[in-house]
């Protein structure tokens, strides 16, 4: 596709349920980071993959959340037992080489909103 | 740790005008590369101009430029002619050698109003 998708859009869960999210990246790219943005704020790093191995998740908040890329393409971010202060939007990006840079800049979906109610 | 600070919440222009939006980023990393950011209300984070900590110059794309003052750690953002689609959030990140630029540190953003 022509950009980084994320599907669902908006997802609405009770508290104590399991989700998960879908992160599609650019075809060929090969680093896949994780991001949290709550309301008002920046983004705040999660998770990054280079192709299939997950090189850093040191700024996945619990051990509730949970990321995979097991083919080095799609990726899924998955939180169990969610609980209020998790609602936020995660945004998934892209980058065509190892990190980000200046010939590597990260492609951003748009998102997806969750809400725990 | 890496912070980086975006003092103005929101920041109002009249089109045509040129506006700067303030970032100041800390770092103990020598190496580093600065980045801005603009989110529409659609929700999507589109790049838009790139510094590395060892550029001499100032980057600059199209109607962007980024004034890059090391010493001061200052990394503005400039936006000549604003056009009425300029209204978004913008942030300001960094990525350090040190986590081997996989880790991007974002400001809380600045809002900007662009009016007729």
């Amino acid at each position: 596709g022509a950009g980084v998708s994320q599907s669902p859009r908006y997802k609405v869960a009770k508290r104590g349920q399991d989700v998960a999210l879908r992160c599609d990246p650019i075809s060929g790219h090969v680093s896949l980071f994780w991001y949290q943005q709550a309301l008002g704020q920046g983004p705040e790093f999660l998770t990054y993959f280079q192709n299939e191995a997950q090189l850093d998740k040191s700024g996945l908040p619990s051990d509730r959340f949970f990321a995979e890329r097991p083919e080095g393409s799609v990726s899924t971010l998955k939180i169990q037992r969610t609980q209020q202060e998790d609602s936020a939007v995660y945004l998934c990006a892209s980058s065509i080489g190892q990190g980000a840079s200046y010939n590597s800049p990260l492609h951003f979906g748009n998102g997806t909103r969750l809400t725990v109610t | 740790a890496q912070k980086i600070t975006q003092t103005q919440p929101g920041m109002f222009v009249q089109e045509k005008e040129a506006v700067t939006l303030d970032c100041t980023y800390d770092t103990s990393d020598q190496s580093y590369g600065l980045f801005w950011y603009k989110q529409p209300s659609s929700g999507e984070m589109i790049f838009l101009i790139y510094q590395g900590s060892y550029d001499e110059q100032n980057a600059t794309e199209g109607r962007y430029s980024l004034n890059f003052q090391k010493a001061r750690k200052s990394a503005n953002l400039v936006i000549s002619a604003s056009q009425l689609g300029d209204s978004a959030m913008y942030f300001c990140a960094m990525s350090p050698f040190s986590s081997g630029y996989s880790t991007l540190t974002f400001g809380k953003g600045t809002m900007l109003l662009v009016s007729p």
